[in-house]
């Protein structure tokens, strides 16, 4: 079945770091890939998306692009900031599945 | 407001009660979600639903009841709640392929 790959967290940076954080999916045929953002006592949030292969999905600075050559979908911002301390998560959707298929979450803390 | 609302927010019940967790969105989406949130899970789906009167289970249904009479509506019951219940839960709905979410209910068993 369809799973998705996330690294382990937390990850601690300083501001204005480079943040990354890997997604690696398995799914048959073509998945919609997701970056969802859970900030602290909220429910999560869309925070990009990206339908097919080279699709680079961007929201808020952060950026992530479809590779389905290594079946990723990693998150990247270039400069982050104490406000994006939040959990994310990577997830995929597959077609004629109306269900989401989550990672384990990657918990961000951003420090001044 | 428009959006999906979660009632009650926190919630601490004992071993063996039942206990209704709501879920209420005012966009009139047709699918309807039931996940739970644990350490190290991430989100794991526990019911959900494509329109009113028609649910199917997820990943993780044992221990939990669903119903949808309707569209607005989507109760989940712990018909006899075990300390394994304890976790977060989301609600969310479904329009195209993004899904929006509650804010969450944190139910503790005792």
């Amino acid at each position: 079945g369809d799973s998705v790959t996330q690294m382990e967290g937390p990850v601690t940076l300083s501001e204005e770091a480079f943040l990354t954080i890997n997604c690696t999916y398995t799914a048959t045929g073509y998945p919609s890939l997701f970056w969802y953002v859970q900030y602290p006592g909220e429910g999560l949030q869309l925070l990009l998306k990206a339908t097919k292969a080279d699709d680079k999905g961007s929201n808020k600075g952060f950026e992530a692009t479809y590779r389905k050559e290594t079946t990723s979908f990693h998150l990247e911002k270039g400069s982050v900031q104490v406000s994006d301390s939040a959990v994310y998560f990577c997830a995929l959707s597959n077609f004629g599945n109306e269900k989401l298929t989550f990672g384990t979450g990657t918990r961000l803390t951003i420090i001044p | 407001d428009a959006g999906i609302t979660q009632s009650p927010r926190y919630k601490i019940t004992e071993t063996g009660r039942q206990v209704t967790l709501m879920c209420h969105q005012t966009w009139s989406h047709s699918y309807m979600f039931w996940y739970r949130q644990d350490l190290g899970h991430g989100l794991r789906l526990i019911y959900y639903s494509a329109a009113a009167d028609i649910t199917d289970k997820g990943e993780v249904p044992d221990g939990y009841v669903v119903s949808r009479s309707k569209t607005e509506n989507f109760p989940l019951t712990l018909e006899s709640a075990t300390r394994s219940q304890t976790s977060v839960y989301f609600c969310a709905s479904r329009q195209g392929n993004e899904q929006f979410f509650g804010p969450g209910t944190r139910l503790t068993v005792l």
